[in-house]
């Protein structure tokens, strides 16, 4: 009973390196999402996918690229991590209802990401 | 754009008393969701409560009721009987019910609900 599981669940990078972080849910889902949460700013959607080989922009796309070449699993990597990356990031699914509406609208998280960058 | 507001940063309560947390919305838009959900110091998002603004009838989920004035925009939480369980950040949240912008959430920013035993 797994439900969405996020790897690694703390990092500490170095500015510039590069690292991706791992979400992988077992229930079946199409919509899957990345967010990070910052005190005092809430979540913001950093990139979604809502299918497999499908990904689009959220609110703070920059400086991250995403993968869904599972329908399983959705990537996200930080090519040259920087200090303004410093958040922690939570992997969210969901499933598509009928005519791509979900009325119930639940999302399902990870446990969450925390990753500082030095 | 619609937005969600979290007028209270942090409340307190004593355990096994009552607390609303409120919450309030803009939207031009006649059909959509309302969400709380809880942050426990784990971290884990979990959903506490739901609410379709085209029921009248407001959300009861065991200790955890809603009071949804539509008209009003306003979407408040009630717990009732406060544990010690009960302390995290609770989130509301609003999406829209239109197939094209039903993918995303609209976040408040948070309260901090404290549980003094």
């Amino acid at each position: 009973n797994a439900g969405v599981t996020q790897t690694p669940k703390f990092r500490v990078l170095k500015t510039g390196q590069s690292m991706t972080l791992l979400c992988a849910q077992d229930m079946n889902h199409e919509y899957m999402y990345w967010y990070r949460q910052d005190p005092g700013m809430g979540l913001r959607l950093i990139h979604y996918s809502v299918g497999e080989g499908t990904t689009a922009k959220g609110e703070v796309p920059d400086g991250y690229n995403v993968s869904r070449l599972k329908k399983q699993n959705f990537l996200l990597g930080l090519e040259s991590a920087a200090p303004s990356q410093t958040s922690v990031y939570f992997c969210a699914s969901r499933p598509k209802g009928l005519a791509g509406v979900y009325v119930g609208g639940e999302l399902f998280f990870g446990e969450g990401s925390r990753l500082t960058v030095l | 754009a619609q937005t969600v507001t979290q007028s209270q940063p942090e409340m307190s309560v004593q355990e096994a008393e009552t607390v609303t947390l409120s919450c309030t919305y803009d939207t031009s838009e006649s059909d959509y969701y309302l969400f709380w959900y809880k942050q426990p110091p784990s971290r884990q998002m979990i959903l506490v409560i739901r609410q379709e603004a085209y029921k009248q009838q407001n959300a009861t989920e065991n200790r955890f009721s809603v009071n949804f004035q539509k008209a009003a925009k306003s979407f408040s939480l009630k717990i009732s009987d406060s544990q010690l369980g009960d302390a995290a950040m609770y989130f509301c949240a609003y999406r829209s019910a239109n197939a094209g912008n039903n993918r995303k959430l609209i976040w408040g920013l948070g309260t901090s609900l404290a549980v003094n035993p």
